[in-house]
């Protein structure tokens, strides 16, 4: 149990499109999933909260205008990278907890972002 | 600010020995702790979480709190090649928020 699914894999994409990515919860309802970036041989960084029905929660730095997260269900939410540029590559990966509380995350398998 | 600490590594031991990590917070109202692992390159996978003072052991992995001293830690005995990677250890916030904060990973070496 606790399965999240994370789509797509891998992007490679042109400086100046806007990519989006699926984080799903396949067998648990999520009211809460968390965004994270990584870049290579560093730490996990939250992005921001992803809360149903209402509005993410971002971390203090990163530009809520240019990561759009969209929770619409409770099993799926979703992050759009506008207007995507090189320094915008990077691993990003969800996660999130299928019993709230103090319930462990459940990773997705994360996202390669690469923008030439 | 609340603050997971790790030494980041690399913590070389070899194979067939007694692995430990350990990690410190900075929160004292924590109430759950984390241990993930994390190959390169691939998103990171839950080993052991515990919630009490003491040890929990699940398999090769044994997980050890002690809320008054802060630190947690996670033992891993006859340590294989395959457990090489990246060891995260996670706090959950206190306050009901339950945002969890991520040390930077302790990076172990098994080798043969």
């Amino acid at each position: 149990g606790a399965v999240v699914s994370q789509h797509p894999s891998w992007v490679i994409c042109k400086s100046g499109t806007s990519v989006k990515i699926e984080c799903r919860s396949l067998d648990f309802q999520a009211t809460t999933m968390f965004w994270y970036r990584q870049f290579p041989k560093q730490s996990l960084m939250l992005m921001a909260t992803s809360n149903e029905g209402s509005k993410a929660t971002y971390e203090q730095g990163v530009e809520k205008d240019k990561f759009l997260i969209n929770h619409a269900s409770l099993t799926l939410s979703t992050l759009t990278v506008t207007s995507a540029h090189p320094e915008d590559s990077s691993f990003y990966i969800c996660s999130a907890s299928d019993g709230g509380g103090n319930q462990p995350q459940h990773f997705g398998d994360g996202t390669r972002l690469s923008i030439l | 600010q609340k603050e997971v600490e790790q030494n980041s590594g690399p913590l070389s031991v070899p194979e067939g020995a007694i692995a430990s990590l350990n990690c410190t917070y900075s929160d004292r109202g924590s109430q759950s702790f984390f241990w993930y692992r994390q190959y390169s390159g691939k998103s990171p996978e839950l080993i052991m979480f515990i919630y009490s003072n003491g040890d929990k052991e699940d398999g090769r992995f044994t997980a050890q709190l002690n809320k008054a001293s802060q630190y947690v830690s996670l033992l891993i005995r006859d340590s294989q090649p395959s457990d090489s990677a990246t060891y995260l250890c996670a706090v959950n916030e206190s306050g009901g928020s339950y945002i969890p904060t991520f040390g930077r990973g302790t990076s172990l070496i098994v080798h043969p």
